[in-house]
């Protein structure tokens, strides 16, 4: 089986640019959460999706959206980029209805905004 | 809120020593606790869970027991290895805003282990 795989693995942009990440999930998995991890910081939840829809969200501000398709790959876009977005994103996939012993995660894209 | 609270690192010990990471909790309801275990250049891995009160949750040596009346989740291997370098995170379960549930970290801690 493919684990969860995310692109591009390192990216640098610019204050005020916009960036979009991509994950594709785990075979057989049906939903995707993203997480933002600050260097030296645990990760931090961005939102989740199913089924297309976004069905809970972390303290982070409209600029940060996302997309779930219906191959349950997902993007993560981020608007007018500020510094503190520098970070680690981690992608992370799991199969509705199982535990979070089943949540697997990609290797995660660091993004440096300069 | 949730929280989770970590001992601070780096922490550096030679090959075989005991090792403990201290993790305390803040939660509304009854969270169940995880470590995760990050290697470099990796994903997080699932290292061992512990679902309600008294549960002791063990993989690969390392053990951790749900402590409620301290709120606490300490991880800990009688005999470490140099393959155990890693970033060690505690956290818990809580539900997002939505349906979803969210994990929420610690800050983490970093192991070193000499040969």
């Amino acid at each position: 089986e493919t684990g969860v795989t995310q692109s591009p693995t390192h990216l640098i942009k610019t204050r005020g640019q916009q960036v979009t990440l991509r994950c594709s999930s785990q075979s057989g998995h049906n939903t995707v959460s993203w997480y933002q991890q600050a260097l030296g910081q645990g990760p931090q939840f961005i939102f989740q999706y199913y089924r297309e829809e976004e069905n809970g969200r972390g303290n982070f501000p409209p600029r940060f959206s996302g997309l779930q398709f219906p191959n349950y790959s997902s993007e993560l876009n981020v608007n007018a980029l500020e510094l503190d977005d520098s970070a680690l994103y981690l992608c992370a996939s799991s199969q509705t209805g199982t535990g979070l012993e089943k949540l697997f995660f990609g290797s995660g894209t660091q993004l440096s905004v300069l | 809120g949730n929280s989770v609270t970590q001992m601070e690192g780096p922490v550096t010990l030679s090959e075989e020593a005991f090792l403990t990471i201290n993790c305390t909790y803040t939660a509304t309801g009854y969270p169940s606790l995880f470590w995760y275990v990050q290697y470099p250049g990796e994903g997080l891995q699932l290292l061992l869970k512990a679902t309600k009160a008294d549960d002791k949750g063990s993989n690969k040596g390392f053990e951790a027991t749900y402590r409620k009346e301290t709120t606490s989740f300490h991880l800990e291997k009688g005999s470490v290895q140099v393959s155990d370098s890693a970033v060690y995170f505690c956290a818990l379960t809580a539900i997002s805003s939505g349906s979803a549930r969210q994990l929420t970290f610690g800050s983490g801690t970093q192991l070193t282990v000499l040969p």
